[in-house]
């Protein structure tokens, strides 16, 4: 299986940038496509789909989220952080199989 | 809009099976794949398996071999899955989940979960 590490947690002050970052254990991407994806998750809900395919933006999301990386090594950036985007954030690759990360909880300093 | 509903909560014995389902709404229900995600807060989330909701074929996540059955009902567009041999490691909350793509792929839209309990 490709195992996706991601960081515990992050701490940001409202309004800056927050960069989360996934790791695979093998490259995600098949030639021009970049297999990994993000969600968003709150307590009690289910995840919510930001980016897809690494760079685009899921409908009805806000501009302020967005995604980059190939091969092994991916980031979601928010910015600037909103006190409604304190949450878990996952990755999910679909290159081989399915596996998502084990999740980046962003707290606020 | 796709929506997706699932069933309430499940109280289950060791060593029996359970049934919960996902109702489909907003979209043609056989022209898109049902994913399957099991979380729970050791494990955190995993892919259980999808199912073609038009043909009924199946794909499973070698770990839930034998744990997991798929399956569909196309006059009510509904999705099911079958848990089968429960133990308290089967605790846990599952979704199901729209996969707007090719497969295996991303999900779009989540039903809101349904949480298992295996407890004697």
């Amino acid at each position: 299986d490709i195992v996706l590490t991601q960081s515990p947690a992050l701490a940001v002050s409202l309004g800056q940038r927050a960069t989360i970052s996934c790791r695979a254990s093998q490259s995600v991407s098949i030639s021009r496509y970049n297999l990994m994806h993000w969600y968003q998750q709150k307590p009690g809900q289910q995840p919510k789909l930001l980016i897809y395919r690494a760079s685009n933006l899921a409908s009805g999301i806000p501009a302020r989220f967005s995604g980059s990386g190939s091969g092994t090594d991916f980031t979601l950036t928010i910015n600037p952080v909103q006190a409604d985007d304190i949450a878990t954030y996952y990755c999910q690759q679909s290159r081989e199989s399915l596996t998502f990360g084990s999740g980046t909880k962003l707290e606020i300093k | 809009q796709v929506q997706l509903q699932q069933s309430g909560a499940e109280l289950a014995k060791p060593g029996s099976s359970v049934k919960i389902s996902c109702k489909a709404s907003g979209y043609t229900f056989t022209s898109y794949y049902i994913s399957w995600i099991k979380q729970t807060t050791g494990q955190g989330l995993e892919y259980i398996g999808y199912i073609n909701t038009g043909s009924g074929g199946t794909n499973y996540n070698e770990k839930f071999k034998g744990k997991a059955t798929l399956t569909v009902d196309k006059s009510s567009s509904t999705a099911f899955m079958q848990l089968s041999s429960l133990t308290p490691d089967d605790s846990a909350v599952y979704y199901c989940a729209h996969l707007p793509g090719q497969v295996p792929g991303y999900f779009d839209y989540w039903g809101q979960g349904v949480m298992v309990t295996v407890s004697s």
